[in-house]
């Protein structure tokens, strides 16, 4: 498989529930983010990792954590999260985080729900 | 602080018509600029970028822009739309401190 890919493409989950998103880059890149979708807002940054440390946290709630074992491989840990978290969660990787000219390439995203 | 302020939500135009979808950036330092294209239940992909060089920047599918400095513009254009194109665009403006995104242009292309 190439690209990147995301698992699972849709999620409906309770507020008690913890749940976690998985991304995987087969480009052998360095760099990989997590962002928020929402509907008619920008794309927010949640999360950066650069060669598998956390180099950026845009004050995201502590409902979410991530996690990266390695330059491949990009978690989202989710618990006790609120209605207004239901988005597109979309995982994207460059080859590196600076200069930041880099072009990012985008898994499809998770669509969740949280009821 | 730098950000990007795409005019207009929802564009819709003919198929063979002129597309232009317009994007206003602020940056403080000279910036990159980037469009991406999301089609449906996909994620993001890279039309074109500007860096340094030529502002007039060439895409894939027949989409190029021109960074205008005097302007703080980065419009998106192509001259005869076809049906699928039909998806949302995204205006991104970086520099080496951070990277926004706009809110988005829906492009709806009528038969």
């Amino acid at each position: 498989e190439t690209g990147v890919t995301q698992t699972p493409r849709h999620l409906v989950m309770g507020m008690t529930n913890k749940k976690s998103l998985k991304c995987e880059q087969h480009l052998g890149h360095n760099a990989m983010y997590w962002y928020k979708q929402s509907a008619k807002k920008p794309l927010e940054l949640m999360f950066v990792y650069s060669l598998e440390e956390r180099v950026e946290n845009n004050s995201v709630p502590s409902r979410f954590s991530p996690e990266c074992p390695n330059s491949s491989h990009l978690f989202l840990h989710l618990h006790t999260l609120q209605p207004e978290d239901s988005a597109l969660y979309l995982c994207a990787s460059s080859q590196n985080h600076h200069p930041k000219k880099e072009t990012q390439y985008f898994g499809p995203g998770t669509r969740l729900l949280v009821l | 602080a730098q950000s990007v302020t795409q005019l207009g939500s929802h564009v819709s135009v003919s198929e063979g018509a002129l597309v232009l979808l317009r994007c206003n950036y602020s940056s403080s330092v000279p910036p990159y600029l980037f469009w991406y294209v999301q089609y449906p239940n996909q994620g993001l992909q890279l039309l074109l970028k500007y860096t340094t060089g030529a502002t007039l920047v060439k895409g894939i599918n027949g989409f190029e822009a021109e960074f205008k400095k005097s302007e703080t513009s980065f419009h998106l254009t192509k001259p005869s739309a076809h049906m699928s194109d039909a998806a949302e665009y995204f205006c991104a403006v970086s520099n080496n401190n951070d990277m926004r995104f706009g809110a988005g242009t829906r492009l709806t292309v009528k038969p």
